[in-house]
């Protein structure tokens, strides 16, 4: 079965440049979600979209803005690079357009190392 | 504020025996809970969920027990195999209408051995 597909998988960034994360979500899924995995922590959430519009936002940084096309791929854009910011970036994605069955499939994630 | 917990980071049990995985929340608004597999360098891999509204779901091998009361969850596994060992995140959902965010604890590292 097709899975949640991210890219690059791997991105090494200089502080103060950008960097695009992209995330094909699982066909027919109209709902993506954006997670950041710091070194030894759990996955915590960025935003969502539900049918290309915003639908929840978390602890993301205000140099980060991301969005949802019309082909239900998102992309996260990260500016002003910060050492900070080098963690693992998951994507899911889900159909349930937060219905009570609404499980989350999870990409492979990319690694982002910010020098 | 860990609003999700997971106080085992590391659990080992043999080859055969039972798993229990513990997870413990503070958030009564959580809605739905859910336990994830994960493998180094892979994401998180869907395992079984359950609803606030039950106390049980079996899935072969998976059976996750929420007691709703105690704000206590728990992830069993029997019988464990040595393909189980990896980290396993308990995982709350706040309904938002459109998109529900995700929780998470801390994570344990199971380790089933021969």
């Amino acid at each position: 079965a097709a899975g949640v597909i991210q890219s690059p998988r791997h991105l090494i960034k200089e502080k103060r440049e950008t960097a695009t994360l992209k995330c094909y979500p699982i066909p027919r899924h109209d709902t993506v979600y954006w997670y950041q995995q710091g070194p030894g922590q759990d996955p915590q959430f960025l935003i969502s979209f539900y049918e290309k519009m915003q639908s929840d936002k978390g602890s993301i940084p205000d140099r980060f803005s991301a969005q949802q096309f019309s082909d239900y791929h998102s992309e996260l854009n990260m500016s002003s690079l910060e050492l900070g910011d080098s963690a693992l970036y998951f994507c899911a994605s889900s159909s349930g357009g937060g219905g009570v069955s609404d499980t989350q499939y999870f990409g492979p994630g990319t690694r982002l190392t910010v020098l | 504020d860990q609003q999700v917990k997971q106080n085992s980071p590391s659990l080992s049990v043999q080859e055969g025996r039972i798993s229990i995985l513990n997870c413990d929340y503070t958030n009564s608004m959580f809605d739905y809970f859910l336990w994830y597999k994960k493998y180094p360098a892979e994401g998180p891999t869907f395992l079984i969920s359950i609803s606030s509204i039950k106390d049980k779901n079996e899935d072969g091998r998976f059976t996750v027990f929420l007691n709703k009361s105690a704000k206590h969850l728990s992830l069993h596994i029997v019988p464990s195999q040595p393909g189980d060992s990896a980290v396993y995140f308990c995982a709350a959902r706040t309904p938002t209408g459109g998109g529900n965010k995700l929780t998470f604890g801390t994570g344990t590292q199971l380790k089933v051995e021969l």
